[in-house]
């Protein structure tokens, strides 16, 4: 099984800054099927990036991936108001399709 | 548009059974794999079980191997999750995803597993 660690836990900044989210496998991710989610509170998750770099539709061209193998990076360029959830990587290259722990992205 | 709706949550006492529905629109439901995630509540997300658009190819969670059994109706447009020998630490909420990944998710339903 394929162990994905987030980093960090917790992520404190203010509108208008970058935030910049982690997502390590504790094995090469197959043909980075890596994907991150955005999940606000009371809501189903969606999906934001598949295949590590391509922005789901309608997704704005602030939020970015990147990385390949194990390491991965999820980039908000400016954050807006409504960017403040939690974020989850998942890995769908081998089952069991795993998902990170998540990072809490907070108002500072 | 896409559309993905459970039902068939509520509570059951350990040991007992439940059998969760999705009905899908908006897409060629035969077309896909569909999936099945969980979150404890307060938790992070869980995959449990996937299938292939044929329903041939089906994967689950070591932790509900052999318990849960995922299926589909592609005459229907519908996805299923029968779950037997519940356990308190299923008590969650389901939802149904597109795709092997989640391109699209329902709002989910609620399954609590209590005496």
């Amino acid at each position: 099984e394929i162990v994905l660690t987030q980093s960090p836990g917790t992520l404190s900044l203010s509108p208008g800054e970058r935030a910049t989210l982690s997502c390590r496998a504790s094995q090469s991710v197959s043909s980075s099927y890596l994907n991150w989610h955005q999940q606000k509170p009371g809501q189903a998750p969606r999906l934001l990036i598949y295949g590590a770099s391509s922005r789901a539709t309608g997704i704005p061209d602030r939020f970015s991936g990147s990385g390949s193998g194990t390491d991965f990076t999820l980039t908000i360029s400016r954050l807006e108001p409504e960017d403040f959830a939690v974020y989850y990587c998942q890995q769908y290259g081998s089952s069991p399709y795993t998902f990170g722990q998540g990072t809490k992205l907070e108002i500072k | 548009q896409v559309q993905l709706v459970e039902s068939g949550g509520g509570l059951v006492k350990p040991g007992g059974s439940l059998r969760l529905s999705c009905a899908a629109s908006g897409f060629t439901f035969s077309d896909y794999y569909m999936s099945w995630i969980r979150q404890a509540p307060g938790k992070g997300l869980e995959w449990v079980s996937c299938i292939s658009s044929s329903g041939n190819t089906i994967y689950y969670a070591d932790s509900v191997k052999g318990r849960f059994t995922i299926s589909r109706d592609n005459a229907k447009n519908s996805l299923f999750l029968q779950m037997n020998s519940l356990r308190a630490e299923d008590t969650a909420v389901y939802y149904c995803a597109r795709g092997r990944y989640g391109a699209y998710w329902g709002q989910g339903t609620l399954v609590t597993v209590s005496s």
